[in-house]
């Protein structure tokens, strides 16, 4: 069975730009949830998203956002990007059980210049 | 935002010794989740242990829970070196529709 796979691996982007990351989830899993990693705040949950709807969002502002497709795939886009967005930028994805095991892809670190 | 907090915040130990980390919470969980990271790249499962269970092993790795102190407690048995990566634990917290919470994490380091 695949892993969690994120691309792109690398980004690197100027201020101001925007920047759309992708998620596909292990087979069957239909939550995904994104979380952002800095060494200065460690994971932080951005949101989750369950056959295509927002359960949950974290404490980040509007620029961030997020979609799930009906395949389960999700994307996250950061709009008008600022320097302390540098970070990585995990997802996770979880079986129909809800409460289960959470797998997480290798990340997208995004460095913003 | 709520995070756990974990502890040591390093630790450094020779190969074949055992790593004990700790990790507290807040709040009642569903179940709590421990996992590996190697320089900064994405989080590898480690173990899961559900909010009824008290214990759990997975070869070297024995993990415990407490609900009642709210903390849990992770040991690495005979170390390796390739066990030198940060290590998290994760809740997943009533009502919080998948959401996890994570602690900042115990960096440990095996010396061959």
């Amino acid at each position: 069975k695949a892993g969690v796979t994120q691309t792109p691996r690398y980004l690197i982007k100027t201020r101001g730009q925007q920047v759309t990351l992708s998620c596909s989830p292990i087979s069957g899993h239909r939550s995904v949830s994104w979380y952002q990693q800095t060494p200065g705040q460690g994971l932080q949950f951005l949101f989750e998203y369950f056959s295509e709807t927002q359960r949950n969002k974290g404490n980040f502002p509007g620029r961030f956002s997020g979609r799930q497709f009906s395949n389960s795939r999700s994307e996250m886009n950061v709009s008008t990007l600022e320097l302390g967005d540098s970070a990585l930028y995990l997802c996770a994805s979880r079986n129909p059980g809800l409460r289960a095991e959470a797998f997480f892809g290798q990340g997208t670190r995004l460095t913003v210049v | 935002s709520q995070q756990g907090e974990e502890d040591p915040q390093a630790l450094s130990i020779q190969e074949g010794e055992n790593a004990t980390m700790n990790c507290s919470y807040k709040t009642s969980i569903n179940n709590l989740q421990w996992y590996r990271q190697n320089s900064g790249r994405g989080l590898v499962h480690l173990i899961l242990i559900r909010s009824n269970e008290r214990e759990k092993h997975s070869g070297r790795l024995r993990v415990t829970l407490d609900t009642s102190k709210k903390s849990s407690s992770l040991l690495i048995t005979a170390s390796r070196a390739a066990d030198t990566a940060s290590y998290f634990c994760a809740t997943d917290e009533d009502n919080q529709g998948g959401k996890l919470i994570f602690g900042q994490g115990t960096e440990l380091s095996v010396k061959p």
